[in-house]
């Protein structure tokens, strides 16, 4: 199948630093990619789809301003969590879908982040 | 709206025994379904997808799920356990319509016995 990966797989920052996480579909071109977020022990969360070229849609009650996503191009993805605090510490897995069939969604590997 | 359920957040069978995950789901439209595994700071891997074909659904590593539509349920079976089978699984199902994200359920974690 298609591979997705993910980087980096963990992360540690500070207190009111920002991180930035990659996405990139390997070997096919990702129209659309969906970022999760997983609290321990507790399933995956949409977070929000970004579509290559236009502003990313976020679901209800996630911060915008603070969780940046760009989608410049069909095998790239970046989120960037903002002046990260401690309670943004969470795993976050990343989804490309190959065009719109919802059928064929592959998972990155996950990033661990701990902020401190 | 869509939404998953799946009963059990913990399942321990004996290596050997027959592994039964359950999922039902909710969907206002004909839905596509998923199983994944999960293992510990891992990202997903498909086990296997009801995409509106036959409704038994065979997956890899020995697994497989039917499709009920009149229970809405998509329950995941294994005949003999092992103990590599031990992760995190989640149903997740998804539409041809809207958003098309994945909405998961909250995840059974299976445990083996020796």
């Amino acid at each position: 199948g298609a591979v997705v990966s993910q980087h980096p797989s963990w992360v540690i920052c500070k207190s009111g630093t920002s991180v930035k996480i990659e996405c990139r579909s390997l070997d096919f071109q990702a129209t659309t990619m969906f970022w999760y977020r997983q609290f321990p022990k507790q399933s995956l969360m949409l977070m929000a789809t970004s579509n290559e070229g236009s502003k990313a849609t976020y679901e209800q009650g996630v911060e915008k301003d603070k969780f940046l996503i760009n989608h410049a191009s069909l095998t790239l993805s970046t989120l960037t969590v903002t002046s990260a605090h401690p309670e943004d510490s969470s795993f976050y897995i990343c989804s490309a879908r190959v065009g719109q069939a919802p059928t064929e969604a592959f998972f990155g590997q996950g990033t661990r982040l701990t902020v401190v | 709206a869509q939404s998953v359920t799946q009963l059990g957040s913990h399942v321990s069978v004996s290596e050997g025994a027959l592994v039964l995950l359950r999922c039902n789901y909710s969907s206002s439209v004909p839905p596509y379904l998923f199983w994944y595994v999960q293992y510990p700071n891992q990202g997903l891997q498909l086990l296997l997808k009801y995409t509106s074909a036959a409704t038994l659904v065979k997956g890899i590593n020995g697994f497989e799920a039917e499709f009920k539509k009149s229970e809405t349920s998509f329950h995941l079976t294994k005949p003999s356990a092992h103990m590599s089978d031990a992760a995190e699984y989640f149903c997740a199902v998804s539409s041809d319509t809207g958003r098309r994200a994945l909405t998961f359920g909250s995840g059974t974690r299976l445990q083996v016995q020796p």
